[in-house]
């Protein structure tokens, strides 16, 4: 099954350090998001991507987080000197196009002691 | 206003009753329904999707939508134990993203 792969699946790290996370869609879907959950909350968007190119960016996103998602295929989510409100799950999702059905990865579990 | 309220839970139905989940959103130019249901720890799982005044009916679940009164809901018939989750409502304000609501927490007594 090709689904919604992301690495790692947790991530434990200190406040000031850099992290990368690592995002595979579904291999014919061409869009791909980035959501945020934290406990008791529905996900919220960050990003996403119409195949290379980033389109939207929430206001959530601030200047220490960054998106890439080079040759439309893969795509990474760096947070840059983490704080301890970083902390959340980090949701990747693909679809197929406009008002298509998302399909979640696993997420990472980002903890920020 | 939030853009997709739902009702806070949690919720707690006898196993083989029914199970009724509501949502509302705000912006009325939505098209695209999603019900999603989240296992604790679990990502979110797409178990329904809506996109015409009525009712849509799959095995147990039936998803409801009146835009006019911009409400979607979600009925769990002849509930299982194994449908305890948090049940996620997500309404596309647009053609790029999903708006997700808090979710509501349904536990099925055994």
């Amino acid at each position: 099954d090709t689904g919604v792969s992301q690495n790692p699946r947790h991530k434990i790290t200190k406040r000031g350090q850099n992290v990368t996370f690592r995002c595979d869609p579904i291999s014919e879907h061409n869009r791909l998001y980035w959501y945020r959950q934290t406990l008791g909350q529905g996900p919220e968007f960050l990003t996403y991507f119409q195949n290379e190119a980033q389109l939207e960016k929430s206001r959530l996103l601030s200047d220490r987080f960054s998106a890439e998602r080079p040759k439309g295929s893969f795509s990474t989510l760096e947070i840059q000197r983490t704080e301890q409100g970083d902390s959340a799950m980090y949701l990747c999702a693909s679809s197929r196009g406009p008002n298509e059905k998302l399909f979640f990865g696993s997420g990472t579990q980002l903890s920020v002691l | 206003q939030k853009e997709v309220e739902q009702n806070s839970g949690p919720l707690s139905v006898p196993e083989g009753a029914i199970a009724s989940l509501n949502c509302t959103y705000s912006d009325r130019g939505s098209q695209s329904f999603f019900w999603y249901r989240q296992y604790s720890g679990k990502s979110p799982e797409l178990i329904m999707f809506i996109y015409s005044n009525g009712d849509k009916e799959d095995g147990r679940f039936t998803a409801q939508l009146n835009k006019a009164s911009q409400y979607v809901s979600l009925l769990i018939r002849d509930s299982q134990p194994s449908d305890s989750a948090t049940y996620l409502c997500a309404v596309a304000p647009n053609d790029y993203k999903l708006s997700f609501g808090a979710g509501t927490t349904v536990t099925v007594r055994a």
